[in-house]
């Protein structure tokens, strides 16, 4: 499978834990998304890498969030002393620089905070 | 700031109608559209992607229109399955193609 991986797909974690969620892009991409979605909405944008160099954040992305490229392949992200509200599907995107930046899905990760 | 809306929220239909989906945006400086389809619990299935100098894309019984002046798209699904039951997303990217913005969807079921 070629496709955007994600690790793992469902997490159920207690109020102040940390969580760390993995995104394998497509092998070929050098930009990766992050973005959240909430019951019933269209997802929201988070934050993006260029290669390794992380280029944008939203003002979603609290300082208990903190997402990595280490080597421009797989990120990370990660959730310090989750809160309910964190409670969401986590979804990685890749795409090419070029292209017409046609963006790529994950199946996302899951997390329910108790 | 961009927003998107989608018009209707939910929709039922018997199968083998056509049925078409709306969707608008307040900033027409985008770079494209692209639509997509969700499955409840999964992640996102890209279909169509329309660039901003396009006007519409095919892709079997699915056709995308794009005005861009305007700020509207449209989604046509022709001879409606059950199968195409799902949530279907419109999203615009920027013009730097750092992000989309994503509507609310329009959550389909096809009744046999």
């Amino acid at each position: 499978d070629t496709g955007v991986s994600q690790d793992p797909r469902h997490k159920i974690t207690k109020r102040g834990q940390n969580v760390t969620f993995r995104c394998d892009p497509i092998s070929e991409h050098n930009r990766l998304y992050w973005y959240r979605q909430t019951l019933g909405q269209g997802p929201e944008f988070l934050t993006y890498f260029q290669n390794e160099a992380q280029l944008e954040k939203s003002r979603l992305l609290s300082d208990r969030f903190s997402a990595e490229r280490p080597k421009g392949s797989f990120s990370t992200l990660e959730i310090q002393r989750t809160e309910q509200g964190d409670s969401a599907m986590y979804l990685c995107a890749s795409s090419l620089l070029a292209g017409g930046y046609e963006q790529f899905f994950g199946p996302g990760t899951r997390l329910t905070v108790l | 700031k961009q927003e998107v809306t989608q018009i209707p929220a939910a929709l039922s239909v018997p199968e083998g109608e056509n049925l078409v989906l709306n969707c608008s945006f307040t900033d027409s400086a985008i770079y494209n559209l692209q639509w997509f389809r969700q499955d409840p619990g999964k992640g996102l299935t890209s279909l169509l992607l329309i660039q901003s100098s396009q006007r519409e894309q095919t892709s079997g019984r699915l056709n995308a229109s794009l005005d861009k002046s305007s700020g509207r798209s449209t989604l046509y699904i022709a001879a409606s399955q059950p199968g195409d039951s799902a949530t279907y997303l419109c999203a615009v990217i920027n013009n730097a193609g750092n992000m989309l913005t994503f509507g609310g969807g329009t959550r389909l079921m096809v009744k046999p």
